[in-house]
């Protein structure tokens, strides 16, 4: 069964270094989203991408974050001068083409910033 | 603003247990509704949805039926087993077609553990 999955599967960072976290979503879909779970909490949404643009982004996805579909397969995330607070799980999701079509989440990546 | 209100756990129950999660929702358009399943050290997995009223999702003896005159989406299941134990996660995303990207909304999770 096709599956989305991400690298790495931990990464540490220094505060105010950049990090960019690593996703290939199932090939045939159509949109892509970055959600994060700081320990705990809820799953929040990141932002969604659909015809290699931004369709939608959360008050979360400062100018700090971006992200880029650089190739046809992979799809990042990137955060610039990462935050204490940015420490949590990102999931990458990806959804085929209806908006009642099932997301595929990805295993996720625990982001670690000291 | 659109948002999902699920029950706290933690919730602990015997195996064979009877288990119920209460999730309701406030959406402006049009929901899908689903349950999602996260075990201990992995990432979410869709456990079911449904997408209009009435409907009812079920898969790996879990059920949820789509209540839009109250607005609910409970999670049940006859007789829990170990193997269950994880957290799950109500969630909503908004078919409304003028602009929504489908992005989800989740509650805050309920952690089940399940004992022997």
């Amino acid at each position: 069964e096709p599956e989305v999955t991400q690298t790495p599967s931990h990464q540490v960072t220094q505060m105010g270094q950049e990090v960019i976290l690593r996703c290939v979503p199932i090939s045939n879909h159509l949109y892509f989203y970055w959600y994060r779970q700081i320990l705990g909490q809820k799953v929040e949404f990141l932002v969604s991408f659909y015809n290699n643009e931004i369709s939608e982004k959360s008050e979360i996805f400062d100018d700090r974050f971006s992200v880029e579909r650089p190739d046809g397969s992979n799809f990042t995330l990137k955060i610039r001068s990462t935050k204490l607070e940015d420490s949590a799980m990102y999931f990458c999701a990806s959804r085929w083409r209806a908006l009642t079509d099932t997301q595929y989440f990805g295993p996720g990546t625990r982001l670690t910033v000291l | 603003g659109d948002s999902v209100t699920q029950m706290e756990g933690p919730v602990t129950l015997s195996e064979e247990a009877f288990l119920t999660i209460n999730c309701t929702y406030t959406a402006t358009g049009y929901p899908s509704l689903f349950w999602y399943v996260q075990y201990p050290g992995e990432g979410l997995q869709l456990l079911l949805k449904a997408t209009k009223a009435d409907d009812k999702g079920s898969n790996k003896g879990f059920e949820a039926t789509y209540r839009k005159e109250t607005t609910s989406f409970h999670l049940e299941k006859g007789s829990v087993q170990v193997s269950d134990s994880a957290v799950y996660f109500c969630a909503l995303t908004l078919v409304d077609y003028g602009g929504s990207q489908g992005n989800l909304i989740f509650g805050k999770g309920t952690k089940l553990s399940v004992k022997p």
